[in-house]
């Protein structure tokens, strides 16, 4: 089955730098990829997804860009704000196993101001 | 639109009860999918169900078990409760569908705890 690696586990930044968060998955077959954003006590926030006929994805502060070839998928958010702090989850899916997403083990993000 | 909505929030149990956990969609979601969120195995997939029909079952024992109703609302039991069962349990809502992926919106969760 489909098996998600998420890189690095805790990331700190100074507010303004840019963070980038890595993920590679398994399966050929997965064609979506969602990012999430889980603040404490509360469910998981999609942030941006992107699916397998986009290479990059934008919007405003953060990004997506996704290598099909080598299985690979990254989040980038520029001028970190200490609001960006959170963890940080992708994901992938596929069409054929549709509302089962499986989750990296996550990204601690931590903003200094 | 209203989001996704689980009562109750939190749970205390002590082992060898067993508990059900409610979750409402969002309007017109058809897809409702729970996942067990644990600080050390993260988020695992548990089950999902689409029109009242399990589509897709994670590795979870057969103590976990869910259903879903003509509204879309779903529960999700578990019985026999083990110490191991303490987690974060949420449940996310999509349109549902097939051929394609849909979006996932996630509720805030049931926190449970086993004693």
């Amino acid at each position: 089955g489909e098996n998600v690696e998420q890189h690095p586990s805790t990331l700190s930044v100074q507010e303004g730098d840019s963070a980038v968060i890595k993920c590679t998955y398994s399966d050929s077959a997965s064609n979506y990829f969602p990012w999430y954003k889980q603040e404490l006590g509360k469910g998981p926030q999609l942030i941006i997804d992107i699916r397998s006929n986009v290479g990059e994805k934008k919007d405003q502060r953060i990004a997506v860009t996704l290598n099909k070839t080598a299985k690979h998928f990254s989040l980038h958010i520029t001028e970190t704000q200490p609001e960006d702090s959170a963890v940080y989850f992708c994901a992938a899916s596929s069409g054929g196993s549709q509302g089962n997403l499986i989750f990296g083990k996550g990204t601690k993000l931590s903003v200094k101001p | 639109k209203a989001g996704v909505t689980q009562t109750p929030r939190y749970l205390i149990k002590t082992r060898g009860q067993q508990v059900t956990l409610s979750c409402s969609p969002i309007s017109g979601h058809r897809s409702v999918s729970w996942y067990q969120q644990t600080p050390g195995q993260g988020l695992q997939f548990l089950f999902e169900y689409f029109s009242e029909t399990q589509r897709n079952k994670g590795n979870f024992p057969g103590r976990f078990s869910g259903r879903q109703f003509s509204n879309s609302r779903s529960e999700m039991n578990v019985s026999t409760l083990e110490l191991g069962d303490s987690a974060l349990y949420l449940c996310a809502s999509s349109l549902g569908g097939r051929g394609t992926a849909f979006v996932q919106f996630f509720g805030p969760g049931t926190r449970l705890t086993v004693l």
